[in-house]
């Protein structure tokens, strides 16, 4: 069966530090993968999703990057941490066969930038 | 462009009462749609989700939705509620031409014992 791994669960870093964020999915070749991001009582917002190595697509201008090197590994960066980077992280995976495949999540991250 | 509303972001119930979580999408092909639920500190977890057929769609926990094309709707509903049904729910919605889902803002369901 399919599982993903995300991690660190927590991490508290200060203003201007960097982040690196990891996710790795098992049991399946060649998935598509995510990085959504979910602020304190609002809903989750897309930032970035690929759909095989080093392709990355952003959905939204910001202070993050990603990056793909391997087929089940999708990393999430930043040079400098902002404090409205703070949040709460999540990586998710589904099958590249079609639309109509849900995504499956991570257990996420909570980062708090100080 | 796709949109999904939740209407109503905290809903409260007791324990044993039907449970009713209200989305409502925009779409301009036929949408794919979805509801996740989400407890504290955790991912997503798929609940159930409609794509072509029959538009009453079971899930777990004894959740089902009802696809209505004509309100642009999938409600989100369960007979009768558990405190373990205490959490937070996400409609989404995608379509074939997309490859991530689009969610709606989610809606907070407390149950009352």
């Amino acid at each position: 069966s399919q599982t993903i791994h995300q991690w660190p669960a927590t991490l508290v870093q200060p203003v201007g530090s960097p982040l690196s964020l990891e996710c790795t999915v098992e049991g399946t070749s060649n998935p598509n993968l995510y990085w959504y991001r979910q602020a304190a009582g609002r809903g989750l917002q897309l930032l970035f999703y690929s759909v095989g190595i080093g392709q990355i697509s952003s959905e939204v201008p910001q202070n993050l990057s990603a990056s793909r090197p391997q087929d089940r590994q999708f990393i999430l960066s930043s040079k400098k941490l902002l404090l409205s980077d703070s949040g709460f992280y999540l990586c998710a995976w589904s099958s590249s066969t079609g639309g109509n495949s849900p995504l499956h999540f991570g257990n996420g991250t909570r980062l708090t930038v100080t | 462009a796709q949109s999904v509303t939740q209407l109503g972001s905290h809903v409260s119930v007791s324990e044993g009462a039907l449970v009713l979580l209200r989305c409502n999408y925009s779409s301009s092909v036929p949408p794919y749609l979805f509801w996740y639920v989400q407890y504290p500190n955790q991912g997503l977890q798929l609940l159930l989700k409609y794509t072509t057929g029959a538009t009453l769609v079971k899930g777990i926990n004894g959740f089902e939705a009802e696809f209505k094309k004509s309100e642009t709707s999938f409600h989100l509903t369960k007979p009768s509620a558990h405190m373990s049904d205490a959490a937070e729910y996400f409609c989404a919605v995608t379509d074939t031409g997309r490859r991530a889902l689009t969610f709606g803002s989610g809606t907070r369901l407390q149950v009352q014992p």
